[in-house]
């Protein structure tokens, strides 16, 4: 069973137009991380999400973190074709410092 | 400003050999975590190391694999006798101290003849 699900799996969309990629669970996490990683290299970490309600913004992408603290939500706005990537989250849970990673969201954007 | 740096890139080993992966963390930072990914699977936590302390191993098999964070020089991963099934890339996070962020290498892709 995978804590953190991510949904969709495959996402394929045109430059230009908006989406949302979802990371749910029905436990709570401490913090939640964002990461994107390109084939052949590692993940790079987007954005840390620590309180409920949280909302973070890093240009064209806006993150937040539910009010329970057990999902999260990524909004790309105005998508270009360097958003292409597998998009992780990772999160926390109590005190523990290990990170439980979701599968991952496969975004292509076509230009 | 290095980051995270992993070594060898990819390592190619015959079923009953030992693998050994090596990671440098970034500057400045003490903590190490090791995680596992396989091909359409999720990056699974295997160790968790402090400068010559292992504080978390829930994830690493029991058998064959150990790891080790020495005061001088990288984080070592090792896997004895190796099998097919640990096939996988295995990637070295580290952090500045506990509840920071982990930054990540770029991986050891390890291939099992």
């Amino acid at each position: 069973t995978q804590l953190l699900k991510q949904s969709p799996q495959f996402l394929s969309i045109q430059e230009g137009e908006n989406l949302t990629v979802y990371c749910n669970s029905s436990s709570v996490f401490s913090s939640l991380q964002w990461y994107r990683q390109e084939p052949g290299e590692g993940p790079v970490l987007l954005v840390t999400v620590v309180t409920g309600g949280e909302v973070k913004k890093l240009k064209r992408l806006t993150f937040q973190f539910g009010d329970a603290r057990k999902d999260s939500s990524l909004h790309i706005t105005a998508a270009q074709p360097g958003d292409t990537g597998l998009y992780l989250c990772a999160g926390r849970q109590g005190g523990s410092e290990k990170l439980v990673f979701g599968k991952g969201t496969k975004l292509t954007v076509n230009p | 400003n290095a980051g995270v740096m992993q070594n060898p890139r990819h390592l190619v080993r015959r079923r009953g050999q030992e693998a050994r992966l090596r990671c440098s963390p970034m500057k400045g930072h003490s903590h190490v975590y090791w995680y596992r990914q396989l091909p359409e699977e999720g990056l699974k936590f295997m160790v968790y190391l402090q400068k010559e302390n292992i504080i978390d191993e829930s994830g690493m098999p029991k058998e064959r694999f150990s790891a080790e964070f020495p005061k001088e020089g990288p984080s070592i991963l090792r896997i004895q006798q190796v099998v097919r099934g640990d096939s996988a890339a295995y990637f070295c996070a580290s952090s500045l101290s506990i509840n920071q962020p982990q930054h990540f290498g770029d991986g050891t892709r390890l291939s099992i003849l």
